[in-house]
């Protein structure tokens, strides 16, 4: 199995920050790799599809980059919905394994 | 507009099964494979396969192999997902989500709102 990491597991922040989370791959996965923004309570969210497509909706202060085995998710302005849990998923090949989570807080 | 509705909250006692349902509205059900993940309390997000609702093909992380059992029925574009032999450990949120498919890129555009499973004595 294909594990993925994230780092850092939480992080503290203000509004209007630029914030920067990584997620690195156990082996190379291309560009197959999706980012998903969750709430307490809710369903994930599709922010990022392939890397570095934003999904129809999502703000474009939320951009994706990365190939290979290291990949970034960036937020260039904070805003107050934003404070959540971010998870990165491969679906390089089964099983489509998803990173352990960054926790997004308010500084 | 496309939505999956999933059935309520379960308990149950360890050693039994539970089956959840996800009902698809809004789009050609057979037209997209149906994933389920799962998410123990406090904890991350974890696959534990997919079925094609036009074939009825499966797939399943490993660990799940055996004793989950992904169906569907396409006469009322309904996907399930029975666990049986629960444990505590197996006490989560299940999800169920959409694959969508641009070449050979796979994501989740929409899941269901989640069933949470508790399995207690």
């Amino acid at each position: 199995d294909i594990q993925m990491t994230q780092s850092p597991s939480s992080l503290s922040a203000s509004i209007g920050d630029r914030v920067t989370i990584t997620c690195r791959a156990s082996q190379s996965i291309t560009s197959y790799l999706n980012w998903y923004q969750q709430k307490p309570g809710k369903a994930p969210k599709l922010l990022i599809y392939a890397a570095s497509s934003l999904q129809g909706g999502v703000p474009s202060r939320f951009s994706g980059s990365g190939s290979g085995t290291d990949f970034t998710l960036t937020i260039s302005s904070l805003q107050p919905e934003d404070f959540a849990t971010y998870y990165c998923q491969q679906s390089y090949s089964t099983p489509n394994t998803f990173g352990q989570g960054t926790k997004l807080e308010i500084k | 507009q496309v939505q999956l509705v999933q059935s309520g909250a379960e308990v149950k006692k360890p050693g039994a099964s539970v089956n959840v349902s996800c009902k698809a509205s809004g789009y050609t059900f057979t037209g997209y494979y149906m994933h389920w993940v799962r998410q123990a309390p406090g904890q991350g997000l974890e696959w534990m396969g997919w079925i094609n609702p036009n074939s009825g093909v499966t797939n399943y992380a490993q660990k799940f192999q055996g004793w989950v059992t992904m169906t569907r029925d396409t006469s009322i574009s309904t996907a399930y997902m029975e666990v049986s032999r629960l444990r505590s450990d197996d006490t989560a949120v299940y999800y169920c989500a959409r694959a969508f498919r641009i070449a050979a890129a796979v994501y989740h555009d929409y899941w269901g709102q989640g069933t949470l499973v508790t399995v207690s004595s």
